[in-house]
């Protein structure tokens, strides 16, 4: 069975600055995808960035990019110029090839401060 | 485009009622995924649908049953409900095949007392 665990409940920053929220998992499997979902007071999961376990290139999405340690198996999301907008709850998901399921983290709550 | 459209929004039930929650996947998604969130606590996968039939199920008791119509719109339901049903349930489409881009609805609200 797959786990992932984020370790820092809560977390703050500045606007303007830079914030990295932690992720590690523990999977046997070689093929798999990683993701951080963003989960504001409006309840919707929304899809920050994706990473599929085979590339090696850490993924950037605009103010977004991760720090895929396959080895380590850590996956941490960098958010650069950080906005008001950002606060939210942040969650670290995984799932194998066969993408049946999403196995999520306990999340970590992002408060940008102005 | 319509995305994943959940009802109803909030709910309250009575301990050992039974409870219909539905979901309405993005236009072009064939699968939908069904999920429990705790207060505070990240999303528990309940089950998956593909083809009107259960594809996957996680580790929750036969109380918790879902459906699959064949527009691919689904039903959870649940029966003899507890305290401690009482969570956000979220519903998740995808399509199968493609690049894993599950969506998400804004979910249901269920409060059982």
């Amino acid at each position: 069975a797959q786990t992932v665990t984020q370790s820092q409940p809560e977390m703050s920053v500045q606007e303007a600055e830079t914030v990295t929220l932690s992720c590690t998992y523990d999977t046997s499997e070689n093929n798999y995808y990683l993701f951080w979902y963003k989960q504001p007071p409006s309840r919707q999961m929304i899809l920050v960035i994706r990473q599929e376990a085979y590339k090696q290139q850490n993924a950037t999405e605009n103010r977004f990019s991760v720090n895929f340690q396959k080895a380590a198996k850590s996956f941490s999301l960098k958010i650069s110029d950080s906005q008001l907008g950002d606060t939210a709850m942040y969650f670290c998901a995984f799932t194998n090839n066969a993408g049946n399921m999403l196995t999520f983290g306990g999340g970590t709550r992002l408060m940008v401060k102005p | 485009d319509a995305g994943v459209t959940q009802s109803p929004t909030h709910l309250i039930k009575t301990r050992g009622q039974q409870v219909t929650l539905r979901c309405s996947p993005k236009s072009g998604h064939d699968t939908v995924s069904w999920y429990q969130q705790a207060l505070g606590q990240g999303p528990q996968f309940i089950f998956q649908y593909y083809e009107e039939e259960e594809r996957q199920r996680g580790n929750f008791p036969d109380r918790f049953s879902g459906h699959q119509f064949p527009n691919y719109s689904s039903e959870l339901n649940v029966n003899a409900l507890l305290l401690g049903d009482s969570a956000l349930y979220l519903c998740a489409s995808s399509q199968t095949g493609a690049d894993y881009g599950y969506t998400f609805g804004s979910g249901t609200r269920l409060t059982v007392v």
